[in-house]
């Protein structure tokens, strides 16, 4: 089946430091990411939705500038988080649309704490 | 204002009964459902789906039920095993694959030997 690979699985950063979280198709070409956040005992609330080869869209809310997202290839997506604070610690999860029947992948997901 | 609501945070089965979880949405736009299966700092593992053309959809030990008049649907878990204890999650979206999916918050069951 589909596969999306997520990296770091956690990662730990300090305060005012950039760290980047990469999504990986394997196996098929996503031509849509989804990038998910998710709080403690909450939700998984949608931050941005990006399509090769063109600018995301981010969900009301979320910075743009804080939270940069590129999706240069069919393969590959990216999230970094910018002058990270402690406030941005969380569980971090892309998606990505398979186009298959039920069609979306998740990968496994980043835990970000920063110090 | 939370367009997919469970409002059960939490639900205790024994094993082998059956666990159903219930789900409501309030968008009418919304024409395809997922359940999703989460452990603790894992991505969610897909369980099962529905269109809004149906009404019931089952694999194996899962159903899902779907009543769009009162914009509800449930997933049935029969029977219940320990290793279905996890967070539940409830997913919908208005085209499948092509729109970002909207998640409740999650209900955790708990399957007791």
């Amino acid at each position: 089946g589909a596969v999306v690979s997520q990296h770091p699985s956690w990662v730990i950063c300090k305060s005012g430091t950039s760290v980047k979280i990469e999504c990986r198709s394997l196996d098929f070409q996503a031509t849509t990411m989804f990038w998910y956040r998710q709080f403690p005992k909450q939700s998984l609330m949608l931050m941005a939705t990006s399509n090769e080869g063109s600018k995301a869209t981010y969900e009301q809310g979320v910075e743009k500038d804080k939270f940069l997202i590129n999706h240069a290839s069919l393969t590959l997506s990216t999230l970094t988080v910018t002058s990270a604070h402690p406030e941005d610690s969380s569980f971090y999860i892309c998606s990505a649309s398979t186009g298959s029947n039920y069609g979306y992948t998740f990968g496994s997901g980043t835990r970000l704490t920063v110090v | 204002d939370q367009q997919v609501k469970q409002n059960s945070p939490s639900l205790s089965v024994q094993e082998g009964r059956i666990s159903i979880l219930n789900c409501d949405y309030t968008n009418s736009m919304f024409d395809y459902f997922l359940w999703y299966k989460k452990y603790p700092a894992e991505g969610p593992t897909f369980l099962i789906s529905i269109s809004s053309i149906k009404d019931k959809n089952e694999d194996g030990r899962f159903t899902v039920f779907l009543n769009k008049s009162a914009k509800h649907l449930s997933l049935h878990i029969v029977p219940s095993q320990p290793g279905d204890s996890a967070v539940y999650f409830c997913a919908a979206s208005v085209v499948a694959g092509n729109t970002p999916l909207v998640f409740g918050k999650g209900t955790r069951l708990s399957v007791i030997a």
